[in-house]
C-alpha cells in the first residue's frame, strides 16, 4: 500500500490568497484526521471524519479554515483566507474504525508570507 | 481529557537499552496507551499501545503499571535511527474517541554512537 497520500509537499504562498491542501487516506480506512504542528502549539488535531462525515471540528481554529472529505478517498483542508500565522505543517493520518493505529502521511509543509 | 507528563529529553548510548517513562495519573479505567513517534522531518509514526497488560511488538515493549498510572516504553536496543520525539498519549475507548489522539509535547531522545 502506498500509505497517506499529501499533496503539494511543500506550499508557499502570500498573505490572503487561498491555500487548499490534499489528502488520500489508505484504501479502506474509515477514520481521516487533519493535524496542524508548529513549533509553539506542538500537534494539534483540528478536525475528523468517519465514513466521510465530519464528528469533531473542534480544533479548526477559526473559518478560515474548513474541510471536506466528498468521498472515502479524498478529502481537502481549505484555508481562505491565509495568513502567516497559518504557516506550519498540515498532517493528514487515516485509520480503520476496528483498529486505534493512526497512519500519517508525510505532511505538508505551508509558508504564508 | 486525561494528561501525560514526559521528561522533556533523554540521552541513550547506540546499542543500550532506553526506557521512555510516562506519567498518567488521572487515567480512566477504559484509557488505552498509545506511544508514537516522531522521526526528523516525518509525520508521526505509531509503536505500540495498550490497556492494562504489557505489550511487546517487533519496535518496543510497553510495561504498564498495576495501578496504570504510569508507563514505560522500553525500546530493547537503541539505534540511531531510533533518535526521534516519543509521545505517549491516551485515548478513549468507545465509539468515535476510540483512537483520537491529543499530543502534548514528548520525549526528544538522542541516540549517541
Amino acid at each position: 500500500d502506498a500509505g497517506v497520500i499529501q499533496s503539494p509537499r511543500h506550499e508557499v504562498t502570500e498573505m490572503g490568497q487561498e491555500v487548499t491542501l490534499r489528502c488520500k487516506p489508505i484504501s479502506g480506512h474509515d477514520y481521516l484526521f487533519w493535524y496542524r504542528q508548529t513549533m509553539m502549539r506542538g500537534l494539534e488535531l483540528l478536525i475528523y471524519f468517519n465514513n466521510n462525515v465530519p464528528i469533531d471540528d473542534s480544533g479548526m481554529p477559526e473559518d478560515r479554515f474548513s474541510a471536506k472529505m466528498p468521498n472515502a478517498s479524498f478529502s481537502t483542508l481549505k484555508i481562505q483566507p491565509s495568513e502567516p500565522r497559518d504557516s506550519a505543517v498540515y498532517f493528514c493520518a487515516s485509520r480503520l474504525a476496528a483498529s486505534a493505529t493512526q497512519y500519517f502521511g508525510p505532511g505538508t509543509r505551508l509558508l504564508v508570507l | 481529557d486525561a494528561k501525560t507528563t514526559q521528561p522533556n529529553s533523554m540521552e541513550s548510548n547506540e546499542e543500550e537499552p532506553v526506557h521512555l517513562p510516562c506519567n498518567h495519573s488521572t487515567i480512566s479505567g477504559t484509557d488505552y496507551i498509545h506511544w508514537y513517534r516522531q522521526l526528523p522531518s516525518q509525520g508521526p509514526e505509531y509503536v505500540i499501545h495498550g490497556l492494562t497488560s504489557n505489550v511487546n511488538n517487533r519496535m518496543a515493549s510497553l510495561a504498564i503499571a498495576e495501578d496504570r498510572k504510569s508507563s514505560t516504553l522500553i525500546l530493547h536496543r537503541a539505534t540511531l535511527r531510533d533518535a526521534a520525539v516519543y509521545y505517549c498519549i491516551l485515548s478513549g475507548a468507545g465509539g468515535t474517541s476510540y483512537g483520537k489522539l491529543t499530543f502534548g509535547q514528548g520525549t526528544i531522545l538522542t541516540v549517541h554512537p
